[in-house]
């Protein structure tokens, strides 16, 4: 069973405009939910993260969205450039345990 | 060097061969991982070492075998794979295993089984 679900598989958008992806989870002692920018042939890469205790954090251009009742989390980007395009990644852990739980990415292109 | 490094970057392999995948961080950190990249799936873990001791084991088939000598290498021994183990294998480190700990990955290696 997939523990976190993460739509759209892919996304095309303008330069200047807004990209939004978004995540949605089933277990309620996750308490820690991070997204993660991959660039083709490298490693994912820590991009911003957040705790339920807060509904929102920013940090530049990126933004996620915190909605713990429905249990979803969404990243914004704002301004959107073609440095952007890249493969996304939310995932989400728990307060014990070393496991986390990925999303199966999100692939954003972000045309001139 | 700093970060995480992974060797080989590709490697192709037959089914009955025997091969290493090797990862150094030189971070200080004294938690490392193994995870699985495949196309359209989630990040599976694989290993969790913390303090050199191995604490999760993702019910991984017996033919992937891990080894971490100190806190700074992580080895993945493989060995009479199946051309469904074709797949990134991703190395991470974290200061140490734990909710909230930031992974520092690897750019991984490219693994195809013929």
């Amino acid at each position: 069973q997939q523990q976190v679900k993460q739509s759209p598989q892919s996304l095309i958008v303008q330069k200047g405009g807004i990209s939004i992806i978004n995540c949605a989870y089933e277990n309620t002692a996750f308490d820690y939910f991070p997204w993660y920018q991959q660039f083709p042939g490298k490693g994912p890469a820590l991009l911003i993260a957040i705790r339920p205790d807060v509904s929102e954090k920013k940090e530049g251009r990126f933004t996620i969205s915190f909605n713990k009742s429905a249990k979803q989390f969404s990243l914004h980007i704002m301004d959107s450039q073609p440095g952007d395009s890249a493969t996304y990644f939310c995932a989400a852990s728990r307060n014990t345990g070393n496991q986390f739980y990925f999303g199966t990415g999100t692939s954003l292109t972000v045309i001139p | 060097e700093t970060g995480v490094t992974q060797t080989p970057r590709h490697l192709v392999m037959g089914m009955t061969n025997k091969k290493s995948l090797k990862c150094e961080q030189h971070l200080g950190h004294n938690a490392m991982y193994w995870y699985k990249q495949s196309a359209k799936k989630p990040l599976e873990l694989m290993f969790v070492y913390n303090f050199k001791e191995q604490t999760e084991n993702n019910s991984v088939p017996s033919r992937f075998s891990p080894e971490c000598p100190n806190s700074s290498h992580l080895f993945l021994h493989l060995h009479t794979l199946q051309p469904e183990d074709s797949a990134l294998y991703l190395c991470a480190s974290s200061q140490a295993a734990g909710v909230g700990e930031k992974l520092f990955f690897g750019s991984g290696t490219q693994l195809s089984v013929l």
